[in-house]
């Protein structure tokens, strides 16, 4: 099973600060990553699914780049807004094995 | 159906009962996964399905655990003789592809379970 980090464990922001955070993850046998968004009692949302190495995928204020051959990808917040709380969550998969979440950053974003 | 639909919503048992979880996947779906999350951890992954075939079960706890989607579509995640650390979101996922990595995963609100 992927051994899956993702850096900070929490992270408190005023509106308007940008922000990003780390996932890392083994880069042997990479296959593609993918980005959730997760608010509490609901579902995780896909956010991007990223496969090539220096991959850059934006949506809105959010945007996320892969580094697969040092394992790591980041996701950034521009601007950040109230409605952006939720906990990020990244699940890298490698061939063969299936996707892992890793524990996710929880974002708050004070008004 | 038009998204993931798992049931029931909330489970309560004993100690030593027998549960069984329900998901529907989106339709046209290939590939299910169950998961299991604690509160305020990500998903674990549990096991997958592509077609009626479990992939993996790697991730199953222990022998208590099961799961079957027989005809490829719904999907029953079985938990025999239920533990008290057995209490937790068990969601549902599926996606598109055969296995295929880069398809989202769409997630249903999940089977919240509690042991007594």
């Amino acid at each position: 099973i992927l051994n899956v980090e993702q850096s900070p464990q929490s992270l408190h922001v005023q509106e308007g600060d940008s922000t990003n955070f780390t996932c890392s993850f083994p880069s042997s046998n990479f296959y593609a990553l993918h980005w959730y968004r997760w608010e509490t009692a609901k579902s995780p949302e896909a956010l991007f699914v990223m496969t090539l190495n220096g991959d850059e995928k934006k949506k809105g204020r959010i945007s996320a780049t892969l580094n697969t051959k040092e394992g790591y990808s980041y996701l950034y917040i521009k601007g950040s807004q109230p409605e952006d709380s939720a906990t990020y969550l990244c699940a890298p998969g490698n061939y063969g094995q299936n996707f892992v979440f890793g524990p996710g950053t929880r974002l708050s974003v004070l008004p | 159906g038009a998204g993931v639909s798992q049931s029931p919503r909330y489970k309560v048992t004993k100690r030593g009962q027998d549960v069984a979880l329900r998901c529907d996947p989106i339709s046209g779906h290939v590939s299910l996964y169950w998961y299991r999350q604690a509160l305020g951890q990500g998903p674990e992954f549990l096991t997958y399905f592509n077609y009626e075939a479990q992939q993996d079960k790697s991730g199953l706890p222990n022998d208590r655990f099961s799961a079957e989607r027989p005809e490829g579509s719904i999907s029953t995640l079985t938990i025999q003789r239920t533990e008290q650390r057995d209490s937790a979101m068990y969601r549902c996922a599926s996606s598109l592809g055969a296995g295929d990595r880069t398809g989202e995963l769409f997630f249903g609100e999940g089977s919240r379970l509690t042991v007594l």
